[in-house]
């Protein structure tokens, strides 16, 4: 069965620092890799996907994640951070031709954000 | 172009109580989804419904029933309410439905069971 670990439940960065956000999956094929973004008190947005090709995609308000297949790992990351990124973070893995019909999510990365 | 909608947006139940939260997509979506969410848990799949007419169970079923009234509309039902179903609960749709679909979620509905 498909898993998704996001090792981190709470990080806080300076606005302007630098932000990776970890995801590991378990899955025996070739995933479809998801990041999306919870506001508080909102439903969740997608900020960039990975279906195939470019390992490094590149996502809405300035993300970027990498799939590296050699670590199961699909890293979300962001140059530099605005307060408005506060918010929490989601990695998702879809199955591939096994005809299930969603996703399996992480627990979640909630990103604070200090001035 | 009002995206995935969802009624009510928060309601209060006592223990036993039924109801029903509603949902509705205006983007001509085959798939829909339910799922609630728990702090720390991330988002867990209740129902889902691959097209009009079908539904099928995910991975927290128990308690709840769906209904694809039809292509827009996928609602949730609890009959019988308990404290566990404290959460809130998310609609989401897309287009197709085999896992990589992107998924469009609605603002959610935050349930409180007393």
């Amino acid at each position: 069965a498909q898993s998704v670990t996001q090792p981190d439940i709470h990080i806080t960065v300076s606005e302007g620092a630098s932000l990776e956000l970890r995801c590991n999956y378990s899955y025996g094929a070739t995933p479809y890799l998801f990041w999306y973004v919870q506001s508080p008190g909102q439903g969740l947005q997608l900020l960039l996907k990975y279906f195939s090709g470019d390992t490094l995609v590149q996502g809405i308000k300035g993300f970027e994640a990498e799939f590296k297949r050699s670590q199961s790992s699909f890293n979300l990351r962001k140059p530099s951070v605005h307060w408005s990124d506060a918010a929490e973070y989601f990695c998702a893995v879809g199955a591939q031709f096994t005809g299930r019909r969603a996703l399996t999510f992480g627990s979640g990365t909630r990103l604070q954000v200090q001035p | 172009n009002a995206g995935v909608t969802q009624t009510p947006k928060f309601q209060v139940l006592k223990t036993g109580q039924s109801m029903t939260l509603q949902c509705a997509q205006d983007m001509n979506h085959n798939s829909m989804y339910w799922y609630r969410q728990d702090p720390g848990m991330g988002l867990r799949l209740i129902y889902y419904s691959a097209s009009e007419g079908t539904t099928d169970k995910g991975e927290v079923p128990n308690g709840y029933n769906v209904s694809r009234l039809n292509k827009r509309e996928f609602s949730l039902r609890l009959e019988s309410a308990a404290p566990s179903q404290t959460s809130v609960y998310f609609c989401a749709s897309s287009e197709g439905g085999i896992g990589q679909e992107t998924q469009y979620f609605g603002p959610g509905t935050r349930l409180l069971v007393l």
